[in-house]
């Protein structure tokens, strides 16, 4: 099946650091991606959409200066948290539909972010 | 906006019991899709119903889409210390575009 792969799969940052994460599409082309967050035992909640070739599209209440998202090319897209805090300290996944396929959302395996 | 409630938040069985977890939309939708997520993983896609009243199943998975589209049920029979984990279910207003969680359902088995 589709895989799509994240990078790191963990990071420690120190508060005021950028961090940069990466989420490609291994096997497939993805013009569109997602990000999303996910705080202990709580779900998943979108962040925003990833467009390739053009801006991306965010939530209400999540801050595009803060989240730096660029759709470099089609199978990759990254994710910088600028400026982190310890509240940013989260779980960050992002998915991809494979219109090739049944048009399911294939999870990429989440970056674990935790900010001193 | 769209919301996906789900429930319960939590459910402990004995190995062997049943199991269901529910989910409603606030509004009609085009798709459901069901994840797992096992502790300390990432969601793992199981099914997605699209079919007014659709039913599916997978080994002891049944999968339930309701005729107005906006509830839908997973049931598990006879659990397995294998069947734990959060469920989640997932509504999509169209294909390929973003999904609304359910807030989850962590199931625990005991043996």
């Amino acid at each position: 099946g589709a895989v799509v792969s994240q990078h790191p799969s963990w990071v420690i940052c120190k508060s005021g650091t950028s961090v940069k994460i990466e989420c490609r599409s291994l096997d497939f082309q993805a013009t569109t991606m997602f990000w999303y967050r996910q705080f202990p035992k709580q779900s998943l909640m979108l962040m925003a959409t990833s467009n390739e070739g053009s801006k991306a599209t965010y939530e209400q209440g999540v801050e595009k200066d803060k989240f730096l998202i660029n759709h470099a090319s089609l199978t990759l897209s990254t994710l910088t948290v600028t400026s982190a805090h310890p509240e940013d300290s989260s779980f960050y996944i992002c998915s991809a539909p494979d219109w090739g396929n049944q048009e399911t959302q294939y999870f990429g395996p989440g970056t674990r972010l935790l900010v001193l | 906006g769209q919301q996906v409630m789900q429930i319960p938040q939590y459910q402990h069985v004995q190995e062997g019991e049943d199991f269901t977890t529910y989910c409603n939309s606030s509004t009609t939708l085009s798709n459901i899709q069901w994840y797992k997520q096992r502790p300390g993983g990432h969601p793992v896609f199981l099914i997605q119903l699209v079919k007014s009243g659709e039913v599916k199943k997978q080994k002891r998975l049944t999968f339930q889409f309701g005729e107005a589209k906006k509830n839908s049920s997973l049931h598990i029979t006879a659990t397995q210390t294998t069947d734990v984990g959060t469920y989640f279910c997932a509504g999509g207003v169209d294909s390929g575009y973003a999904l609304n969680f359910g807030k989850g359902t962590s199931l625990l088995v005991t043996p």
